[in-house]
């Protein structure tokens, strides 16, 4: 059962901290996309790659994020230094974009939940 | 720019009952659209899609929508609502015609209750 795999699902961490969030996108997808989700804003895109280059970031602090994709099978959000207004659910999705036979459909990992205290 | 509004945050229905939830776009042309669902502590999940052809589109778990060019929208159904389907929503639109990027646009999502 092909799925969206990250890590970590939970992580605490302090303020000033380094972070950094992990993504296996479906193997054969060809987009992969970086979101945060919080109770205030609700679903932001932060970052959006194809063919593993990235095409749009403009979504995300870029003083202290940075997303990469080092490999097909591996997509990288760090954050450094992390601040507690970074607390929020980081989803990655990947897809196969939209071309005559496919139509933009997202599979969804399940998340890893950020605290920064 | 895209937009997509879902002008109901919350809403409560009772089990058995009728469901409806609204999605309007804002966009040039017909894009993609979308309903995914989101359970507690899960990623989303998509339901449904509407692409071309029937306006009337089946998904998972018994869900259909209607896709309504002449009102810009895309409102989610489901005849009779099971405790189960307590979750979030999100209509989402991707440009039909974005040259391959895969700009999606989601909506703020409309929580649902189930009450026995």
């Amino acid at each position: 059962d092909a799925r969206v795999t990250q890590t970590p699902r939970d992580k605490v961490t302090e303020m000033g901290q380094e972070v950094t969030m992990r993504c296996q996108p479906i193997l054969g997808h060809n987009t992969v996309f970086w979101y945060r989700q919080t109770m205030m804003q609700g679903l932001e895109l932060l970052a959006y790659f194809r063919n593993r280059a990235p095409l749009d970031d403009s979504g995300m602090p870029k003083d202290r994020f940075s997303a990469e994709m080092p490999d097909a099978t591996l997509a990288t959000l760090k954050i450094q230094p992390s601040e507690p207004r970074d607390s929020a659910v980081y989803f990655c999705a990947s897809g196969l974009g939209t071309t005559l036979s496919n139509t933009g459909e997202l599979f969804f990992g399940e998340g890893s939940r950020l605290t920064v205290l | 720019a895209q937009s997509v509004t879902q002008p109901d945050i919350h809403i409560t229905v009772s089990e058995g009952a009728s469901l409806e939830l609204r999605c309007n776009y804002s966009y040039g042309a017909t894009p993609y659209l979308f309903w995914y669902v989101q359970s507690p502590g899960q990623g989303l999940q998509l339901l449904l899609k509407y692409f071309s052809g029937d306006t009337l589109v089946q998904g998972i778990k018994g869900f259909e929508a209607e896709f309504k060019r002449s009102q810009s929208s895309f409102n989610l159904r489901k005849p009779s609502v099971h405790w189960s389907d307590a979750a979030e929503y999100f209509c989402a639109v991707v440009p039909m015609n974005s040259g391959g990027y895969q700009k999606v646009t989601f909506g703020t999502g409309t929580k649902l209750q189930v009450i026995p």
